[in-house]
């Protein structure tokens, strides 16, 4: 079956550290991977994604590589702000099941906190 | 920029009452859906709906809940005897097309059974 799994939180950084948040999933198909982010109070949002292995997906600064022979989609930024502060939920549809609307599996989310 | 809302963002029911969360998603959006996540677990796919029918359900989306789009802008999930184990964040969606990745949620209801 479908599904993921992201490395469990919280993780608590300074200002500037490099954030690496790990993801990995399993398909029974072809699967899109995506990083949604929920900050404090409002809804997910769609970070990035990436829809075929070793595409790179990237905005803001973060950035994920669709690592087929890994399954894995791992999300990271070079130097994190008090503002990213959030929940990241890492994400995958999976084309192959012919689901006429797409259907989501998330991961559990994981909880950053940036301190300045 | 156009957003998915959802009310209430709290709500506190007690265990065998109904319940119904209300979702207004983007104006010109044609697919609707219903997640939720019991706290500390994993967000989890409830059901899709368009064209007025269900899409698309998963194995917990049992007969105590059902779906409405009663007139052209809300979109409700309604549980009908809740239970202890329905106590979580229920997140709406809506997309404009068929791809999930152009979903939009909204900020989610908290719902507490006692």
């Amino acid at each position: 079956g479908n599904s993921v799994t992201q490395m469990e939180g919280p993780v608590t950084l300074s200002e500037e550290a490099f954030l690496t948040i790990n993801c990995t999933y399993t398909a029974t198909g072809y699967p899109s991977l995506f990083w949604y982010v929920q900050y404090p109070g409002e809804g997910l949002q769609l970070l990035l994604k990436a829809t075929k292995a070793d595409d790179k997906g990237s905005n803001k600064g973060f950035e994920a590589t669709y690592r087929k022979e890994t399954t894995s989609f791992h999300l990271e930024k070079g130097s994190v702000q008090v503002s990213d502060s959030a929940v990241y939920f890492c994400a995958l549809s999976d084309r192959a099941r012919g689901s006429t609307l797409g259907r989501l599996y998330f991961g559990r989310g994981t909880q950053l906190t940036v301190w300045p | 920029e156009p957003e998915v809302t959802q009310t209430p963002s709290h709500q506190v029911t007690q265990m065998g009452q109904e319940v119904i969360l209300r979702c207004v998603p983007i104006s010109n959006h044609l697919y609707f859906y219903w997640y939720r996540q019991i706290l500390g677990q994993k967000v989890e796919f409830l059901v899709s709906f368009y064209n007025n029918e269900i899409s698309e359900k998963s194995e917990i989306f049992d007969d105590q809940f059902s779906v409405e789009r009663p007139d052209g802008s809300n979109f409700t999930l309604k549980i009908r005897s809740t239970k202890l184990e329905d106590s979580a964040m229920y997140f709406c969606a809506s997309s404009e097309h068929v791809m999930a990745t152009e979903a939009f949620f909204g900020q989610g209801t908290r719902l507490t059974v006692v």
